[in-house]
């Protein structure tokens, strides 16, 4: 089955403490990208990535880091967690880039306390 | 960068009506126009897109419509029922790299 997995899908944690979502995907997609949901705020672009080892920032990038050392694997790093970083978090693919469909991961739902 | 604004942010409708929800953007260069619905508890999945080319494209119950000149399109659902209540998303993105920009969503409600 065609999916987009990520994990975990709960994370309580506390400030400063680092952790490491992962995304992971099947479909042999180039294109990966984090978002944070907020309410009022709609889906905000943390990083994407065009493909292996090329990776950009999106609109809030500040607190957060990626990589893509594998084509399927995406994971979104907090160094040091701050509450503000409380959110729910989608990780998302599509085949041709920002033009094509995004399929969405299960989300994270993050609380930094 | 690319702005898109969703208009109403919430959107109640009895059962059978229909729903509309707008959105402007900002460059005049985006082409692509997808629109997400997100039920509750739930991840965010394509209903219907369209491309800078096409001015409406239907899809059985929902259209979308777009106005290049005004910057603006829209999301119809015609003979709205239960199921349909969900978060609707639309975005807006200029090339194959490049950001996907999402309103703030709409939250539509079907009362039977």
């Amino acid at each position: 089955e065609a999916q987009v997995t990520q994990n975990p899908r709960y994370l309580i944690t506390v400030t400063g403490k680092k952790l490491t979502v992962t995304c992971s995907q099947n479909m042999n997609h180039e294109y990966m990208s984090w978002y944070r949901q907020d309410p009022g705020l709609g889906l905000r672009q943390i990083y994407y990535s065009m493909n292996v080892e090329v990776t950009d920032k999106g609109d809030v990038p500040e607190g957060y880091k990626v990589s893509r050392k594998e084509k399927r694997n995406f994971p979104l790093i907090l160094e040091s967690p701050s509450p503000n970083q409380t959110s729910l978090y989608f990780c998302a693919s599509s085949a041709g880039g920002g033009n094509t469909e995004a399929f969405f991961g299960q989300g994270t739902r993050l609380t930094v306390v | 960068g690319e702005n898109v604004e969703q208009h109403p942010s919430t959107l109640s409708v009895q059962e059978g009506d229909s729903a509309v929800i707008k959105c402007t953007y900002s460059d005049s260069a985006s082409n692509y126009f997808p629109w997400y619905k997100q039920e509750l508890g739930k991840r965010p999945q394509l209903i219907i897109d369209i491309r800078s080319n096409v001015g409406e494209k239907k899809d059985q119950r929902i259209a979308v419509t777009l106005n290049k000149t005004a910057k603006h399109f829209s999301l119809h659902i015609t003979e709205t029922q239960p199921e349909d209540s969900a978060v609707y998303f639309c975005a807006a993105t200029l090339d194959s790299w490049g950001k996907l920009q999402f309103g703030a969503g709409t939250q539509v409600v079907v009362t039977p």
